[in-house]
């Protein structure tokens, strides 16, 4: 299975700034999914990162808030913009594997103040 | 539309003391049903695939099976390093991996 790594673990953030999450697997995978869950919560898709073309975002998550990079087929970053006490979450970044399910990366902690 | 629910929302446990978990679920037709364990403020690991009703995986104390409507996680003689939130997932058969549903977990403790 992949192995995903996301930077930062955890962050403590002040309101009105934004952060860029990292993704790194070690292997060359097509699409990389970036998930929400606020604290009590379940998982909640926000977007589909597709190497060379623009991320497709799930209802109710928009680029302006969340823009994606996807610049080759190991590493992806999430942007958390403008960022509210609302935003606090775990962000995780996943991938599929050949059975059809999902890997997590670790997940970074965002504390927004 | 596919849905999954999970029961029940917490359980505590005494060490040694058996229990399941349980995953109802409703798709058009099933791709996979996943279950996973996830600490406090960690992403979720990787149990189990099942992929057809009749279907059993077991690894260490737990044990997961499958029905056409629901899915069980039997955890045998637990230790507190058991207690975890176990999540269930479900893939629809045409579905990409976008369209995974999550349930809302069980959140297991297991007291010594």
């Amino acid at each position: 299975s992949a192995v995903i790594s996301q930077k930062p673990s955890r962050d403590i953030c002040q309101r009105g700034t934004s952060l860029t999450i990292q993704c790194q697997v070690d292997s060359q995978v097509t699409m990389m999914f970036w998930y929400r869950q606020q604290p009590g919560q379940s998982l909640t898709l926000i977007a589909t990162a597709n190497q060379g073309s623009e991320a497709t975002y799930e209802s109710g998550f928009v680029i302006d808030k969340f823009p994606i990079s996807r610049p080759n087929l190991t590493f992806s970053t999430l942007t958390v913009s403008n960022m509210s006490p609302e935003d606090s979450s775990i962000y995780l970044c996943s991938v599929e594997e050949s059975a059809g399910e999902l890997f997590f990366g670790e997940g970074s902690r965002l504390t927004v103040l | 539309e596919d849905q999954v629910t999970q029961s029940p929302e917490a359980l505590r446990l005494q060490e040694g003391e058996s229990s399941s978990l349980n995953c109802s679920y409703t798709v058009s037709g099933l791709r996979g049903l996943f279950w996973y364990r996830q600490d406090p403020g960690k992403g979720p690991e990787f149990l189990f695939t099942l992929y057809s009703a009749g279907e059993e995986k077991e690894k260490e104390r737990l044990k997961a099976t499958l029905t056409k409507k629901e899915s069980f996680l039997h955890i045998t003689a637990p230790k507190p390093e058991d207690s975890a939130t176990y999540l269930c997932a479900v893939r629809d058969t045409y579905s990409s991996a976008s369209k995974i549903i999550f349930g809302s977990g069980t959140r297991l403790s297991i007291r010594p």
